[in-house]
């Protein structure tokens, strides 16, 4: 089965600093790894996607993530925070073998920005 | 607007009422999903189509729900004796399938159930 640990249920930043938001994953196959985000009222939306090509994914709004297999990491990170990057954020992991896309969400980490 | 769009956003209902949500996907996505959210956890498989073909269901979804997508087009998902703990939001999401390992699901807004 597969499954998502969400290290940090919050994190805050002041705007202009680094954001960290730290993902492990399990998998019985080769995953593919997803980031979505949640602004209040509104849908989840997709950051970024990692489906086995290159390890180092760029996304949306200046945020990546890199795949590592060796620690089973997927963590999220930007360069410098903007008040408009406070949400939830959910680290997701897929697997194929269903025959479909079965997405298994992460419990979220809320990113709390401050001026 | 051309994004899933579900309706209605918000319901509140009384214990033992049935509930109908619809969800309306991206034009020739040929597979929906529904999933559930609870407060303070990331939403949750329930079901999924490829095109009218309702494919898999998750242990979540008890007897008291059912989901169609009647000519593959829009889906309904009807929780009949509602009860509290089906409190949540219900998302829906749709995809256009080409090749597997590249799909990507789309959400709509979700509609936020509330069960008095």
């Amino acid at each position: 089965a597969q499954s998502v640990t969400q290290l940090d249920s919050h994190v805050s930043v002041s705007e202009g600093t680094p954001v960290l938001l730290r993902c492990n994953y399990s998998s019985s196959y080769s995953p593919s790894l997803f980031w979505y985000v949640q602004h209040p009222n509104k849908g989840l939306q997709l950051l970024l996607k990692y489906t086995s090509a290159a390890t180092l994914v760029k996304g949306i709004n200046g945020f990546e993530a890199e795949f590592k297999k060796s620690e089973t990491s997927f963590h999220l990170t930007k360069p410098s925070a903007h008040m408009s990057d406070a949400a939830e954020y959910f680290c997701v992991v897929s697997d194929h073998s269903t025959g479909f896309q079965k997405l298994v969400f992460g419990t979220g980490t809320r990113l709390l920005v401050s001026p | 607007d051309t994004g899933v769009s579900q309706d209605p956003r918000h319901k509140i209902t009384k214990r033992g009422q049935n509930v109908t949500f619809r969800c309306d996907p991206i034009s020739e996505h040929n597979r929906l999903y529904w999933y559930r959210q609870t407060l303070g956890q990331g939403p949750e498989f329930l079901t999924y189509f490829q095109n009218e073909a309702q494919l898999e269901k998750s242990r979540l979804l008890s007897d008291r729900f059912s989901a169609e997508r009647p000519k593959g087009s829009f889906s309904t998902l009807e929780i009949q004796r509602t009860e509290q703990g089906d409190s949540a939001m219900y998302l829906c999401a749709s995809s256009l399938v080409l090749q597997i390992s590249q799909e990507t699901q789309y959400f709509g807004p979700g509609t936020r159930l509330l069960v008095l």
